[in-house]
């Protein structure tokens, strides 16, 4: 039961351009979300996050977007640039009673092509 | 600040040894979480240790377990490898307290099982 779903496992943009990265839950539970980008062989670093009570969230060439009725997010990635190509996860977590436990998609795979 | 650290970065054992990982968290940080990332399922949540005790728990069998120190530095312990324990190990810190706590990601541990 994979309660995080990335649908799409990889995404190509130009350089420029934006960049929409999508996550779907089913868990109605999860009131903090996470985007994490990840290097091979290397640990994810988070890029932002949105709480349940918001629906968006910016921070610089990033925003994060929350539709609780459609438990869908999504990240926008404005302009995209070619150090931008990783592999992106979003994530999620319940408050309290399920403490330091994040669940993950699969993962999107970002190429920005110069 | 510093981040989180990990060691060993590279580790290879054979089927039936037991290995132990090391993490140390960002300093004021108190809770550490670790995760196995495979291929195949992805990064998933093994267990958290807030204050020296474990507040939960994924599902793994109970070859796995951890302890976590008065300074707040964890190990995990994986006794009789199997090869389906050759993963990417992950460690991540967070303050532990509140819905919207961040959780940072260390590099990780290599582990390979022959």
């Amino acid at each position: 039961d994979q309660q995080v779903k990335q649908n799409s496992p990889s995404l190509s943009v130009q350089e420029g351009r934006i960049s929409i990265l999508n996550c779907d839950y089913t868990n109605s539970m999860f009131d903090y979300f996470l985007w994490y980008k990840k290097y091979p062989a290397e640990g994810p670093t988070f890029l932002i996050s949105i709480s349940s009570i918001k629906d968006k969230n910016e921070d610089g060439r990033f925003t994060v977007f929350l539709n609780k009725s459609a438990k869908h997010l999504s990240l926008h990635i404005v302009p995209s640039q070619p150090g931008d190509s990783a592999v992106y996860f979003c994530a999620a977590s319940r408050g309290s009673g399920n403490t330091g436990k994040l669940i993950f998609g699969q993962g999107t795979t970002l190429q920005v092509k110069p | 600040k510093a981040g989180v650290t990990q060691t060993p970065r590279y580790l290879i054992k054979t089927r039936g040894q037991q290995v132990t990982l090391s993490c140390s968290p960002i300093s004021g940080h108190r809770s550490v979480s670790w995760y196995q990332q495979t291929p195949g399922q992805g990064l998933q949540f093994l267990f958290e240790y807030f204050s020296e005790t474990q507040r939960n728990k994924g599902n793994f069998p109970g070859r796995f377990s951890g302890r976590q120190f008065s300074n707040s530095r964890s190990e995990m312990n994986v006794s009789t490898l199997e090869l389906g324990d050759s993963a990417l190990y992950l460690c991540a810190s967070s303050s532990g307290q509140g819905s919207a706590d961040t959780q940072y990601f260390g590099p990780g541990t290599r582990l390979t099982v022959l």
